[in-house]
């Protein structure tokens, strides 16, 4: 079974420019999450899908962050315009179900570089 | 303000001897806690929980007390082997939002 996947593993982008992560969830996971780890702090949640739903989006920054997961499936994030507080390693997971004894499994990350 | 606080952001621990991590939280609306471990250039991967109904959970050579009126989590790795040379997090959720608060992290090394 193909774990949680992302793309791309690592980017950077000058001040003021858009950058699109994309996520892939595990096969039947209705329940996707986004987090961000700026360097040396937390893991810090963003948001949570349930299918195409926008279940918890209380961690989400500002404005210059939008997520989708359009029919379901994969997801995006989109940072726009990208500020040099953006630059961290954005995970995401997924799980079957939204309850917390049922395991997150996280992709490997995006490593965002904002110059 | 941070809720899940792991204040030691390294260790160093010998081959076979026991390493322990710790934790500490603030929110006594937690009610159920994880540790992730972390290899480099990976994403975290799920190593053990606790419900608030326990105060221990075994799973080989991992352990996770927790002891509630502390506030107070910790791992226990017996005995200690080079691949567990990690960043370890811990997590914490409450049954209102299901929402995993991380902590920032400690840096296990364990020396051959």
């Amino acid at each position: 079974e193909a774990g949680v996947t992302q793309f791309p593993s690592h980017s950077v982008i000058e001040k003021g420019q858009t950058v699109t992560l994309r996520c892939d969830p595990i096969s039947g996971h209705d329940n996707l999450y986004w987090y961000r780890r700026v360097m040396g702090k937390e893991i810090k949640f963003l948001l949570h899908f349930v299918k195409e739903s926008k279940q918890d989006e209380s961690g989400m920054p500002n404005n210059r962050f939008l997520a989708e997961r359009t029919g379901g499936t994969y997801s995006t994030l989109k940072v726009q315009p990208a500020e040099l507080e953006d630059s961290g390693v954005y995970f995401c997971a997924s799980s079957q179900e939204h309850n917390p004894w049922m395991t997150q499994y996280f992709g490997p990350g995006t490593r965002l570089l904002v110059l | 303000d941070q809720q899940v606080k792991q204040n030691s952001p390294s260790l160093s621990v010998q081959e076979g001897r026991i390493s322990i991590l710790n934790c500490d939280y603030t929110n006594s609306m937690f009610d159920y806690f994880l540790w992730y471990k972390k290899y480099p250039a990976e994403g975290p991967t799920f190593l053990i929980s606790i419900s608030s109904i326990k105060d221990k959970n075994e799973d080989g050579r991992f352990t996770v007390f927790l002891n509630k009126s502390a506030k107070h989590l910790s791992l226990h790795i017996v005995p200690s082997q080079p691949g567990d040379s990690a960043v370890y997090f811990c997590a914490a959720s409450d049954s209102g939002t299901y929402k995993y608060i991380f902590g920032t992290g400690t840096r296990l090394k364990v020396l051959a």
